[in-house]
């Protein structure tokens, strides 16, 4: 099957710094989403984006399918921001996830 | 979107006993997922709930282990069996086809 990889695993910012998020997937892929994980738990969709960029707020992400990786960018960061954020391929193959951390 | 309510939000089992996870949706859907994501680890699909049939189990979940209904559009169950610790994790189910998730039930066992 895919193999889903995100880096990097762990990441602390200070409030109001920019970061980016990346996802390697090794085969071509009909669907990718972005999620967020709160610390409690709740996980919400971020973006469907098998392909191309999309923006929501101070959220935006690429996906370059030919080169097999999606980027997560996220500005201006809030402590609000704070949890682990997954990409999923096609079958809702997940990564490991990124952890962030937000420190006001 | 959907919006999915999951029962028990929580729950302590001792080992050996079973525990029954609802999932309802506000809305009918076609597609159910039912996921598990083991402490400090990403989310595994457990199987594909389809309404009027057996669900569908991802390699290395079986049915007995994991028994799954699907009685109408907008409502499952899964059901995790024969408990031990090594099941402790939180369960959530989804919908798709914009994956929505539900809050999670999160299971302890002793």
């Amino acid at each position: 099957g895919i193999q889903v990889e995100q880096s990097p695993p762990d990441l602390i910012l200070q409030e109001g710094a920019n970061s980016t998020l990346r996802c390697n997937f090794s085969d071509s892929v009909n669907n990718l989403q972005w999620f967020h994980q709160n610390p409690w738990g709740q996980l919400i969709n971020l973006f469907y984006i098998p392909s191309g960029t999309k923006q929501n707020g101070r959220l935006s992400a690429t996906t370059v399918a030919t080169e097999r990786y999606s980027l997560l960018y996220i500005s201006s960061s809030q402590t609000t921001d704070s949890g682990v954020y997954f990409c999923a391929v096609d079958d809702m193959r997940f990564g490991a996830g990124t952890r962030l951390t937000v420190k006001p | 979107s959907a919006v999915i309510s999951q029962k028990p939000s929580r729950d302590i089992c001792q080992r050996g006993t079973s525990l029954t996870i609802q999932c309802q949706v506000d809305s009918q859907v076609t597609m159910m997922f039912w996921y598990r994501q083991q402490p400090g680890q990403s989310l595994t699909l457990i199987a594909t709930a389809n309404q009027g049939s057996e669900a569908t189990y991802e390699s290395g979940f079986v049915i007995d282990k994991f028994p799954i209904s699907r009685p109408n559009l907008t409502f499952s169950t899964l059901t995790v069996s024969n408990l031990s610790p090594e099941d402790s994790s939180i369960y959530l189910c989804s919908v798709g086809p914009t994956n929505v998730f539900g809050p999670g039930t999160r299971l302890t066992v002793l």
